[in-house]
């Protein structure tokens, strides 16, 4: 079956580093995504990863091992503001996009 | 402003009552889809149309009834729903389905409708 691992909260200090992992099994393969969701409002994209490695943008970098199943969303000098889900979404084969439960980060000061 | 809107953003229903949800999308896109976030579950996609034709219907029951009359609007149309349909019911969209690009799928929300079943 196809299946995507994240934890479920996840709890840091401002100004700190949080590391977010996902694992997923799916039927193919074709590109893995991160979103941010505030309480109440839509996910909003944050980074896609195709091949092996590290994505930076910013603050936030992702990471992607297609052979281990394995990605994380890395956020540096974390902010109040970045409280919110974190959602991690695989394209598999047949393009179809399958989201994880997301993770839920509180930042606190 | 994601270009994506949604119309009504709060429902409360009745079992035996109709609704419609609405979606537009101001974007040029070509793919449009629905989704269904419970509390503390993944996103559960609902429906795609590509280029106003469905392409995915994931197993949803009949009371859910999608209509997509041209690539900018998107409905649902809901009837006879259970208290278990209550969820926030978020619309995407994004340029079109085909090839592995980021910039061709990366998927645009609008800001949901959060239904109340009654």
């Amino acid at each position: 079956g196809q299946n995507i691992d994240q934890p479920t909260e996840m709890t840091a200090t401002e100004g700190a580093i949080v590391q977010i992992n996902c694992t997923y099994q799916t039927s193919g393969f074709n590109g893995l995504f991160w979103y941010q969701q505030h309480a109440g409002e839509a996910p909003t994209f944050l980074s896609y990863n195709v091949l092996d490695g590290l994505e930076e943008k910013g603050r936030f970098s992702s990471f992607l091992s297609r052979s281990k199943g394995y990605s994380y969303l890395l956020l540096k000098e974390l902010q109040m503001k970045d409280s919110a889900s974190y959602l991690c979404a695989v394209r598999g084969g047949g393009f179809k996009t399958i989201f994880g439960a997301g993770t839920r980060l509180f930042v606190k000061a | 402003e994601t270009g994506v809107t949604q119309t009504p953003r709060h429902l409360v229903m009745g079992m035996t009552n109709k609704k419609s949800l609405k979606c537009e999308q101001h974007l040029g896109h070509n793919a449009m889809y629905w989704y269904k976030q419970s509390a503390k579950k993944p996103l559960e996609l609902m429906f795609v149309y590509n280029f106003k034709e469905q392409t995915e219907n994931n197993s949803v029951p009949s009371r859910f009834s999608p209509e997509c009359p041209n690539s900018s609007h998107l409905f649902l149309h809901l009837h006879t729903l259970q208290p278990e349909d209550s969820a926030l019911y978020l619309c995407a969209s994004s340029q079109d389905l085909s090839p592995p690009d980021e910039t061709t799928d990366t998927q645009y929300f609008g800001p949901g409708t959060r239904l109340t079943v009654l």
